[in-house]
């Protein structure tokens, strides 16, 4: 099992329609999970970072579910601008941070 | 506007060449990475610098040489590389590489392409 597993999509959305990601780990001791945001040839942006069950900033939405070892990306709304590539990224278990390969979004008109 | 700041941000050389990539941070952070990344690929961690001490090398070749100045700066050296180390290189830096992972906050990146 990859230590950090993405769908690589890409997902194809028009606007204002909601989206989810989802991402699985294998490190079940993990305590911190991040999302970054990448445009094409761009750096990775941090996006939202998951410390417990969940975290919500405007129309993004987090959630950790500690069980089944799998954290989500909520998007609603969605925006033109909002398409990039969304990469998870969890700590191992030497405390490196770990990044999936990321889901592409497109949001169309 | 990004916090941590790489130079050059394009950078053509021969295999022959010397050259050294810079990074800066004013954060505070004290810890500091190099990552390499290929197109439609995450980024690789090459190496971790905590309180100016290396602590991760990532089995990088040795024609890849960090060094951490001080806790705002930190550079690579780049000596006899090959084509395949073509790649966009990213800094990155975190409060501090302890447990929990705090977040990184990554450069715009510098563009590597060897001739």
């Amino acid at each position: 099992r990859k230590e950090v597993e993405q769908d690589p999509g890409p997902f194809n959305v028009p606007e204002g329609a909601t989206v989810a990601f989802n991402c699985t780990y294998s490190n079940s001791a993990s305590q911190s999970f991040f999302w970054y945001r990448q445009d094409c040839r761009k750096e990775p942006k941090l996006l939202m970072s998951v410390y417990s069950s969940g975290n919500e900033d405007g129309r993004f939405t987090a959630q950790l579910n500690r069980a089944s070892q799998y954290i989500s990306l909520l998007i609603r709304d969605s925006k033109l601008s909002d398409s990039a590539t969304y990469l998870c990224v969890a700590p191992d278990n030497t405390d490196k941070l770990i990044f999936g390969t990321g889901t592409r979004l497109q949001v169309f008109p | 506007d990004t916090e941590v700041t790489q130079t050059p941000k394009h950078l053509v050389m021969g295999m022959t060449n010397k050259k050294s990539l810079k990074c800066e941070q004013h954060m505070g952070h004290r810890a500091m990475y190099w990552y390499k990344q290929k197109a439609k690929k995450p980024p690789e961690l090459m190496f971790v610098y905590s309180y100016e001490k290396l602590s991760i090398n990532e089995s990088v070749p040795s024609r890849f040489s960090p060094e951490c100045p001080n806790s705002s700066l930190l550079n690579l050296h780049l000596h006899a590389l090959q084509p395949e180390d073509s790649a966009l290189y990213l800094c990155a830096s975190s409060q501090d590489a302890g447990w929990p992972s705090g977040a990184q906050h990554f450069g715009d990146g510098t563009r590597l392409s060897i001739l």
